[in-house]
């Protein structure tokens, strides 16, 4: 089973802050927060992840709570083409441990 | 850079039928996985490999389901007998497993369909 608990669905207008909230309370000490996104009909894409500092590349930023139990994946200026699900996965640092498991996620729907 | 490479994009083929999917990870990259995506189950993970060899099948659903990876650039996904149940898509991804924790990155998908 996922270890993160995601809104089903957001809605968030075109050129505002998409800020997707994932909480994952059970979260261990060596585990990291990774989020992705799956467009239709394509490969789920990497965004971002972090341990516990907050973190920021060229897509969005992710902001990880001190006692890691949750975090925000906000995408700044949100487009049309951010219309996709976007999932919260932690995960270990390395081996079959660290393998990806996918929950439902949640689907962002940006609108005009 | 190339991405994740899998063909067939699409394929259709009566039950009964062996299917084969392939993949070639991105150059460099030590890791290998498929996964598999339907509505009812979303994504899951069959099998993974590193360094060429399979570490964890447990996801594999049954023996009809085989996986191999003859060499660092090539990797295969037969299922024999092919079955209607079998109809998803299956996502190939790759990764370089090493200390800095380093994403999978994933193929656009197969999407099978058993009739």
């Amino acid at each position: 089973d996922a270890k993160t608990t995601q809104p089903t669905s957001m809605d968030c207008a075109e050129g505002r802050a998409a800020n997707l909230p994932c909480n994952h309370s059970t979260i261990s000490g060596n585990e990291y927060v990774y989020w992705y996104r799956q467009i239709h009909s394509q490969g789920p894409q990497y965004i971002i992840h972090g341990l516990k500092n907050n973190e920021t590349n060229e897509m969005a930023s992710l902001i990880i709570t001190e006692d890691r139990k949750s975090s925000t994946l906000i995408l700044p200026h949100a487009t049309l083409r951010d219309t996709a699900v976007y999932y919260c996965i932690v995960r270990v640092h390395r081996g079959s441990q660290g393998n990806l498991i996918f929950g439902k996620g949640t689907k962002l729907s940006v609108k005009p | 850079d190339a991405g994740v490479i899998q063909s067939p994009r699409h394929e259709v083929t009566e039950m009964g039928q062996e299917v084969t999917l392939r993949c070639k990870p991105i150059s460099g990259h030590n890791s290998l996985f498929w996964y598999r995506q339907t509505m009812m189950r979303g994504l899951e993970l069959l099998i993974y490999f590193n360094n060429n060899v399979p570490i964890d099948d447990s996801g594999m659903p049954e023996d009809r389901f085989s996986a191999k990876m003859p060499n660092a650039s090539f990797s295969t996904l037969k299922i024999q007998p092919s079955e209607p149940r079998d109809s998803a898509v299956y996502f190939c991804a790759s990764s370089l497993e090493d200390r800095r924790n380093q994403p999978q990155h994933f193929g656009d998908g197969t999407r099978l369909s058993i009739l």
